[in-house]
């Protein structure tokens, strides 16, 4: 399967936990998008990242969330000291570069259950 | 205005209609429009996108139609079929070096028989 790779699929943490969110893109693919659907929701953005940096993060909350995508292995969300308001679904999408017209593709994303 | 107003909700259509989503925007400086469709458990999956030099764009069964000076866009599906029954959403983002899409709420759409 060449398509992004989410793990895990499913997710529960009881509140105060930590939560540890996978992403690989795509092969060829150094571009990493993060999104969060609320049920009933559209997808919002979270943060866009290439090797080892963040580029935009202007959706992601200031406290508890943190992004990377190291130069080797995935790209990993962290939520810290997790609290009900954090149950979502978190999709990653990939793009091949840089450029308004490289269409992203999904992974089919990690389910967060807070206890 | 880094909003993007989809309707309806939800949307049933017998086998062979034809669905249309609306979906409008604030912002002028978006210049691409793509739609995705989700399937229960899975994730969005590009079908079609437009940019503001074309008022419309067809790929197989699924058109875009774009009015600029209205700032709205509509996806129409021709011919559907059972197996189109899933969740549309329209996105919208600006020419700022990378796709930072802003979604539309979704449209559940139930295509019967």
């Amino acid at each position: 399967n060449a398509g992004v790779m989410q793990n895990p699929r499913h997710l529960v943490r009881r509140r105060g936990q930590e939560a540890r969110l996978r992403c690989s893109p795509m092969k060829g693919h150094s571009h990493v998008y993060w999104y969060r659907q609320l049920p009933e929701e559209g997808l919002k953005f979270m943060v866009y990242l290439q090797k080892e940096n963040i580029i935009d993060e202007s959706g992601m909350p200031k406290e508890r969330f943190s992004a990377e995508f190291p130069k080797e292995g995935p790209s990993i969300l962290r939520i810290q000291q997790v609290v009900r308001g954090d149950s979502a679904a978190y999709f990653c999408a990939s793009s091949p570069r840089e450029g308004s017209n490289q269409p992203q593709h999904f992974g089919d994303g990690t389910r967060l259950s807070i206890l | 205005q880094q909003q993007v107003k989809q309707s309806p909700q939800s949307l049933i259509v017998q086998k062979g209609g034809i669905p249309i989503i609306n979906c409008a925007y604030e912002n002028t400086a978006f210049d691409y429009f793509p739609w995705y469709q989700q399937f229960p458990g899975k994730g969005p999956a590009l079908l079609i996108a437009i940019r503001p030099d074309v008022s419309e764009k067809k790929e197989g069964r699924f058109t875009i139609s774009f009015n600029k000076s209205a700032k709205q866009f509509s996806l129409h599906i021709m011919d559907s079929q059972p197996g189109d029954s899933a969740t549309y959403f329209c996105a919208a983002s600006k020419d700022t070096g990378f796709q930072k899409l802003v979604f539309g709420t979704g449209t559940r759409l139930l295509v019967s028989p």
